[in-house]
Formats: structure tokens, C-alpha cells, sequence
């Protein structure tokens, strides 16, 4: 079993949808997770992080942890084609300053 | 601010030789990071480094190697090439400070340095 694991895609949504962007792990002593941004070529960027179960929203994005399930989402309200990239989803090791990421979601938002 | 720089941006290599890359961290963050990012992959975790110290290690063989100066920067330095060390190879910057897991110890990746080796 993968530490961080995130289902590949593409994931196809139409402008102006929402976006579900899954994640789960298997640490359950894991504390803080991180969504990235990464377009082709470049670096990933930061979008939002979590630490607390529940929601938490910035902008159009909201993250959604539950420590319980080991799973972690991020929602893209009102998607845009500039919001075609590959997701990251990253957990920070138990006890240690390393994040663990999965291999990423690709997102095709289609005008 | 300036954000995280790498240097170089793209570097072509052959099998066998050594490479440094170079990493300069935000402002007022004290500890670095290591990725290497293969193409389809996720980054893994190479090193970070936090005022001079060595505070992980992936699970890299020993001819990848860092170190970090006093002015925060840092270098990777990767020996006997082999192919399957082309990748991306990503630096990143946080305050370092605080317990594992911590808010401030959010990390901003640098551009990268594209590493190809022939």
C-alpha cells in the first residue's frame, strides 16, 4: 500500500463545475496535509494546507480532511480551464519535517 | 520578496560525471529541502537541512549528498550519474522552525533544476 495515494486521471470536469479531487493515507499519525498546483513543466505551488478535521475554504477551494477515514479532498468550485494542472496531495511524516506526496490527479477543465 | 531561486535551470549530463545544484532560500526561512520529481511521479523526499544540520534523509543511495551555508543557501551535489537520476529536481524553503508538522513548517518550492543525463 502506497503512503499517499491519489487516483491518476484525468479527471474531466465542464467550465464552471466543481472539481473532486481525492486523497487518502496511511499513516494514521500523519498531522498536516497539503494540496499543490503543478503545471506541465514547471514547480508544484502551494494551495492550501490542513490540519484540523472539517473543512477549510479559501477563495474557491475548499479542503476537506477526516482524520478517522485517513482521507483528505479539495474542491474547485466554479472551474476554469486555467485550473487544468496536476494536484498534489502532500502529508507530512509523523514526528519528522518530510512530506510524502502522491503521484498526483490530473485535471482537464474543458471550456 | 523574492521566492525560492535554483540554479541552473537545465543542466545535460552524462553517465558517470558529478553535478551540483544550487538552491537559495525565501527570505528569512532557514531550512531546506530536497525533491527529486521523476517524470508521472510525485516528489520524493531527498534531504532537508535547517541551520547548517542535516534533519532527514530519504532513502537515496550515498552518492546524492547536500549541504546547507550559513547564509541558509544550499547545494546538491550528486556523484557517478546514472541515468535513471534524470528528473526534476526540486528545492524547497520553510521557516524550519517550531516541531515537526507545525504551521510554519509549510514548504514553497523553487523552479527546479531539470537534470538530464545521456
Amino acid at each position: 500500500q502506497k503512503e499517499v495515494e491519489q487516483n491518476s486521471g484525468p479527471l474531466s470536469v465542464p467550465e464552471g463545475a466543481i472539481a473532486s479531487l481525492n486523497c487518502t493515507y496511511s499513516d494514521r499519525g500523519s498531522q498536516s496535509f497539503f494540496w499543490y498546483r503543478q503545471y506541465s513543466g514547471k514547480s508544484p505551488e502551494l494551495i492550501m494546507f490542513i490540519y484540523s478535521n472539517g473543512d477549510k475554504e479559501d477563495g474557491r477551494f475548499t479542503a476537506q480532511l477526516n482524520k478517522a477515514s485517513q482521507y483528505v479532498s479539495l474542491l474547485i468550485r466554479d472551474s476554469q480551464p486555467s485550473d487544468s494542472a496536476t494536484y498534489l496531495c502532500a502529508v507530512n511524516h509523523r514526528g519528522t519535517y518530510k512530506y510524502i506526496f502522491g503521484t498526483g490527479t490530473r485535471l482537464k477543465v474543458l471550456a | 520578496d523574492a521566492g525560492v531561486t535554483q540554479s541552473p535551470t537545465h543542466l545535460i549530463k552524462t553517465r558517470g560525471q558529478h553535478v551540483t545544484l544550487r538552491c537559495s532560500p525565501i527570505s528569512g526561512h532557514k531550512s531546506v529541502s530536497w525533491y527529486q520529481q521523476v517524470l508521472g511521479q510525485g516528489p520524493q523526499f531527498i534531504f532537508q537541512y535547517y541551520e547548517k544540520e542535516e534533519r532527514g534523509r530519504g532513502n537515496f543511495p550515498d552518492r546524492f549528498s547536500a549541504r546547507q551555508f550559513p547564509n541558509y543557501s544550499s547545494e546538491l551535489n550528486v556523484n557517478a550519474l546514472l541515468l535513471g537520476d534524470s528528473a526534476l529536481y526540486l528545492c524547497a524553503s520553510s521557516h524550519g522552525t517550531g516541531a515537526p508538522s507545525a504551521s510554519t513548517d509549510t514548504q514553497y518550492f523553487g523552479p527546479g533544476t531539470r537534470l538530464t543525463v545521456l
